[in-house]
């Protein structure tokens, strides 16, 4: 079974500053890996999938990458709209399905 | 404008079932894999279940593998979830979400607002 780890739980910051959220895999699965953003309320939305690539509409401040088993979201200059919720997500293969880390919380400073 | 359109949710006694359903419009529903996806009050996203395109492969978490089983009609672009053997912690809003792709196990890019379960005596 796979687990992701994320972190920080949260992160405060101001509008304008850079955000770096961490999600970390306890095994490889390739580059299976997703970000979605949720808001008090709302559905989540997707962001990244396969690590690197921008949802469609997805501005281009959210980036993401990786190296081994660690996946990397940034967010290049907060805008008052990116305080949110924060879930990676990794595929599993045997049994198939989708596993969500614990999510990240980005508040205002 | 594509969308997904949850309902089905209710207060059910521990024990019982429920049956989720999806109504799926603005895309080509026989062309996407499918999953629900619960969130239980104030927690995080937990991947219920998922089905390919064909509807011939299934997948289910450890926590509901045995009690609940994910179906989809082409005929009526749905998608459904029957719930049996219902606990307290089945207590959750269950999104209906659209892979990106023809396999669930890749992840979800369009998703509906919930429908609540409460599992409650």
């Amino acid at each position: 079974e796979i687990v992701l780890t994320q972190s920080p739980a949260s992160l405060s910051l101001s509008p304008g500053e850079r955000a770096t959220l961490s999600c970390r895999a306890s095994q490889s699965v390739g580059s299976y890996l997703a970000w979605y953003q949720q808001k008090p309320g709302q559905a989540p939305r997707l962001l990244i999938y396969d690590a690197s690539n921008r949802a469609t509409g997805i501005p281009a401040r959210f980036s993401g990458s990786e190296s081994g088993t660690d996946f990397t979201l940034t967010i290049s200059s907060l805008e008052p709209e990116d305080f949110a919720i924060y879930y990676c997500q990794q595929r599993s293969i045997r049994p198939p399905g989708l596993t969500f880390g614990g999510g990240t919380k980005v508040e205002i400073k | 404008e594509v969308q997904l359109v949850e309902s089905g949710g209710n207060v059910v006694r521990p024990g019982g079932s429920l049956r989720l359903s999806c109504a799926a419009s603005g895309f080509s529903f026989d062309d996407y894999a499918m999953s629900w996806v619960r969130q239980a009050p104030g927690k995080g996203l937990e991947w219920v279940s998922g089905i390919n395109w064909d509807g011939r492969d299934t997948g289910y978490a450890d926590s509901v593998k045995g009690r609940f089983t994910i179906s989809r009609d082409s005929a009526r672009n749905s998608l459904y979830l029957q719930m049996n053997s219902l606990r307290a912690e089945d207590t959750a809003l269950y999104y209906c979400a659209r892979a990106w792709v023809r396999y669930f196990d890749r992840g979800m890019d369009v998703w509906g607002q919930g429908t609540t379960v409460t599992v409650s005596s």
